[in-house]
């Protein structure tokens, strides 16, 4: 079954502990990314990868760092937690179009809960 | 700056009410237009994509239209299971990330 799968879903943490959460797809895609859902601020964009080895700051890059070292994984890092990251957090894949530029559907993880205290 | 504006944030129909979702933005260059469904709990679901001013795209009860201002997702005769919220997303030319709107709530009712 094509999915996109993260872990833990669910996590309570304290600030200043890291913490790493994963993001794994088996749909062989090139793109991925994580986004953070806020109530009134919607779907936001931290970071992005159009392959391995690239990655790319989205809107809300900070506090944030990401990996690609192998296709199927895109785990994201949070060195030093904060309350103010506590979020639901998804992440995401797609194929890249003809072009290398346009995006494909991107199909959504099950969404990570995150909070810090 | 780059904006995705979609309205109204909440809709409330009776099933088999048509009517309409707005997604307007203002994006230096479009690449792309995507919407998703998400149900409470849920990751965003593929709906559509669509590239360029004056296409169209149907499915079921759905239908997502662009002009080069906005989009329309149009839903025809919805019923209860359509209720969901809408999220609308952009592509500039200039990159690869995408802005999401607000998204829209939509209840329909029995």
């Amino acid at each position: 079954e094509a999915q996109v799968t993260q872990n833990p879903r669910y996590l309570i943490t304290v600030t200043g502990k890291k913490l790493t959460v994963t993001c794994s797809q088996n749909m062989n895609h090139e793109y991925m990314s994580w986004y953070r859902q806020d109530p009134g601020l919607g779907l936001r964009q931290i970071y992005y990868s159009m392959n391995v080895e690239v990655t790319d700051k989205g809107d809300v890059p900070e506090g944030y760092k990401v990996s690609r070292k192998e296709k199927r994984n895109f785990p994201l890092i949070l060195e030093s937690p904060s309350p103010n990251q506590t979020s639901l957090y998804f992440c995401a894949s797609s194929f890249r179009g003809t072009s290398g530029r346009e995006l494909g559907e991107q199909y959504f993880g099950p969404g990570t809960r995150l909070t810090v205290t | 700056e780059d904006q995705v504006t979609q309205s109204p944030e909440a809709l409330r129909l009776q099933e088999g009410e048509s009517s309409s979702l707005n997604c307007s933005y203002t994006v230096s260059g479009l690449r792309g237009l995507f919407w998703y469904r998400q149900d409470p709990g849920k990751g965003p679901e593929f709906l559509f994509t669509l590239y360029s001013a004056g296409e169209e795209k149907e499915k079921e009860r759905l239908k997502a239209t662009l002009t080069k201002k906005e989009s329309f997702l149009h839903i025809t005769a919805p019923k209860p299971e359509d209720s969901a919220t809408y999220l609308c997303a952009v592509q500039k030319t200039s990159g690869s990330r995408l802005t999401f709107g607000e998204g829209t709530q939509l209840t329909v009712n029995p």
